[in-house]
């Protein structure tokens, strides 16, 4: 079955950081992956998502994120952080047979100090 | 605009009694899902409908139902028999063809048991 972790329930980067949030998957089956953002008390809104094509998939908001198969890792990353950027993010999974279900992570928190 | 409307945004149920959560889209989307949000557990799958009066249980169906009478329908009832109702619920929809179509979210309900 597969399943996804993301390390680290809460990161801080000060603004003009690399932000870097971290994702590993499991799947016995080629997945594909996404990457959600929240704001608070509003519901997910999609920042990008790897569908088997090109390996670095590059999102909205200037974040992107590689597919590492040997890894299982689908990291997401945006060079330097804004004040903007701080929410929640979620990492999720979806592999063929799964009828378009998403096994979602346990979110991580950004924080973006001045 | 298309999206997706839940409604209400927040409710507010008392023990033993059933709530009905509404969910609307007008993307024309086959598939609809109900998720549940808890703090630090990311989202788990209520139910999902895959087409017009056919749905699925998801991992957490038990204490709810839903009905799928309509394309763009597919209210959640939270029924008395869920003993721990309290939580931040969301309702998406996505198009046909499977595993690598988005997931879109609606802005999500509150419910608090009083």
């Amino acid at each position: 079955a597969q399943s996804v972790t993301q390390l680290g329930s809460h990161v801080s980067v000060s603004e003009g950081a690399l932000v870097l949030l971290r994702c590993n998957y499991s799947s016995s089956v080629p997945p594909y992956l996404f990457w959600y953002v929240q704001y608070p008390n509003q519901g997910l809104q999609l920042l990008l998502k790897y569908t088997s094509a090109a390996t670095l998939v590059k999102g909205i908001n200037g974040f992107e994120a590689e597919f590492k198969k040997s890894e299982t890792s689908f990291h997401l990353t945006k060079p330097s952080a804004h004040m903007s950027d701080a929410a929640e993010y979620f990492c999720a999974v979806s592999v063929s047979g799964s009828q378009g279900n998403l096994i979602f992570g346990k979110g991580t928190k950004l924080s973006v100090k001045p | 605009d298309g999206g997706i409307t839940q409604s209400p945004k927040y409710l507010f149920r008392k023990e033993g009694q059933n709530v009905t959560l509404s969910c609307e889209q007008n993307l024309n989307h086959d598939a609809m899902y109900w998720y549940r949000q808890d703090p630090g557990q990311g989202l788990r799958l209520i139910y999902y409908s895959q087409i017009v009066n056919d749905f699925q249980k998801g991992d957490i169906a038990e204490g709810y139902s839903v009905s799928r009478e309509k394309k763009e329908s597919f209210p959640l009832t939270v029924t008395s028999a869920q003993k721990n109702p309290t939580a931040f619920y969301l309702c998406a929809s996505s198009g046909t063809g499977g595993v690598r179509n988005t997931i879109y979210f609606g802005e999500g309900s509150w419910l608090t048991v009083v």
